[in-house]
């Protein structure tokens, strides 16, 4: 099984600041890597799939970058609507599909 | 508009079951491969189980293998979790999700329904 290790756990941030989040793959994934957004009470969000493409409607302050086992998703500039967990899933070597544990951003 | 709706949680004694259903429309549904994938509260996301468009192909989590059953109608447009032998341990939201494309990663998801386990 593929584990996957997010960092940090919570990342306190003020409104406009530029947020990396980072995700690690016990063993190469080549660039089979997606993120997730995650609002409270709702259902996750495809944000970026194959490592660096965003999902259909997501704006560009978020990019996708990493191969292997090193990934990170940057928001260029937080955005109030941008508060939520941030979650990691690779597709390269399934089943099982893996998710990390997950990044709260929250407000500084 | 692509809407993905599921049904059928609640409060189930340990050992019970439990069958969750959820409704697509908005799209050729028998196109897509399809997944549960489920939330424990105030925890992570658990891929639970994995269908092939035809249905001829699953695959589940070994935390639920020889207990759950994923399933699908294609001519209902649903897809189902027929869950036995219900732990405490999976208490958690059940997500249905479309499968984006030939690898499994989910461009479209449900609102959730809750499964409790608790006698």
């Amino acid at each position: 099984e593929v584990v996957m290790t997010q960092s940090p756990a919570t990342l306190s941030v003020s409104p406009g600041e530029r947020v990396t989040l980072s995700c690690r793959a016990s063993q190469s994934v080549g660039s089979d890597l997606a993120w997730y957004q995650q609002k409270l009470g709702q259902a996750p969000r495809l944000l970026i799939y194959d490592a660096s493409t965003r999902a259909t409607g997501i704006p560009a302050r978020f990019s996708g970058s990493g191969s292997g086992t090193e990934f990170t998703l940057i928001i260029s500039s937080l955005q109030s609507e941008d508060f939520a967990v941030y979650y990691c899933q690779q597709y390269s070597y399934w089943p099982p599909l893996t998710f990390g544990g997950g990044t709260k951003v929250e407000i500084k | 508009q692509v809407q993905l709706v599921e049904s059928g949680g609640g409060l189930v004694k340990p050992g019970g079951s439990l069958r969750l259903s959820c409704a697509a429309s908005g799209f050729t549904f028998s196109d897509y491969y399809m997944t549960w994938i489920r939330q424990a509260p105030g925890k992570g996301l658990e891929w639970v189980a994995y269908i092939s468009n035809s249905g001829n192909t699953v695959y589940s989590a070994d935390s639920v293998k020889g207990r759950f059953t994923i399933s699908r109608d294609n001519a209902k447009n649903s897809l189902f979790l027929q869950m036995s032998s219900l732990r405490a341990e999976d208490t958690a939201v059940y997500y249905c999700a479309r499968d984006q494309g030939l690898l499994p990663h989910f461009d479209c998801w449900g609102q959730g329904t809750l499964v409790a386990v608790s006698s």
